[in-house]
């Protein structure tokens, strides 16, 4: 198992452009969460798919979308970018296990698209 | 509001030296914090959870609600303990959206 795949790796854009961002989760993975990370800074929650829908959604504005395809696998769109969008985008795919102690998920990570806007 | 802090951008020792990279949070509920690593040209992975009080690589992190802390601990550092070490939290019953603090890259040297 590869883990979380994302592509393409590195992609520059100008402003006002769209763009598109793929994620495959891990092999048995049904939940994928977006992520960014601009330089020097934490990764930011953009928002969360599940059954093909968002479910949860951080402090984002509505240029940016994702879906969530019948094989789990989720794309994250950009439209109008700004230079403020240039950053590393983390897809994640959560493992959910259950057990006497209770429910643990852990967010396995993908190595990121970077993205810069021109 | 919602927010982890770390107040150290960079934290140098040298090996066998002990290590203790800071984290604060703030949260209206019941959190559940971890720390997420990244080694060199690596990607971003779970070191330890606040819930499961496991000791990973030698690393372990007490979970002082009074301080609203997580400060992670290691008593010998080792030159493999080099990397960027992220302190994260979630709600108890929402694990799916992780906050972030913004990092402290660990160097250890020789």
């Amino acid at each position: 198992d590869a883990g979380v795949t994302q592509s393409p790796t590195h992609l520059i854009k100008t402003r006002g452009q769209q763009v598109t961002l793929r994620c495959s989760p891990k092999s048995g993975h049904d939940t994928v969460s977006w992520y960014q990370q601009a330089l020097g800074q934490g990764p930011q929650f953009i928002f969360q798919y599940y059954e093909e829908e968002e479910r949860q959604r951080g402090n984002f504005p509505d240029r940016f979308s994702g879906h969530q395809f019948p094989n789990y696998s989720s794309e994250l769109n950009v439209n109008a970018l700004l230079l403020g969008d240039s950053a590393l985008y983390l897809c994640a795919s959560r493992d959910r296990w259950q057990g006497l102690a209770g429910t643990r998920d852990t967010q396995y990570f993908g190595p990121g698209t970077r993205l810069t806007v021109l | 509001a919602q927010r982890v802090t770390q107040p150290e951008k960079l934290l140098s020792v040298f090996k066998g030296a002990p290590v203790e990279l800071k984290c604060n949070y703030s949260y209206s509920g019941s959190p559940e914090l971890f720390w997420y690593v990244q080694y060199s040209r690596q990607r971003l992975q779970l070191l330890l959870r606040h819930i499961s009080r496991e000791s990973i690589k030698g690393f372990t992190a007490d979970l002082n609600k009074g301080e609203t802390s997580f400060h992670l601990k290691k008593p010998f550092a080792q030159e493999e303990d080099s990397a960027m070490y992220y302190c994260a939290l979630s709600g108890v019953y929402n694990t799916d959206k992780l906050i972030f603090g913004t990092g402290t890259r660990l160097q250890v040297f020789p």
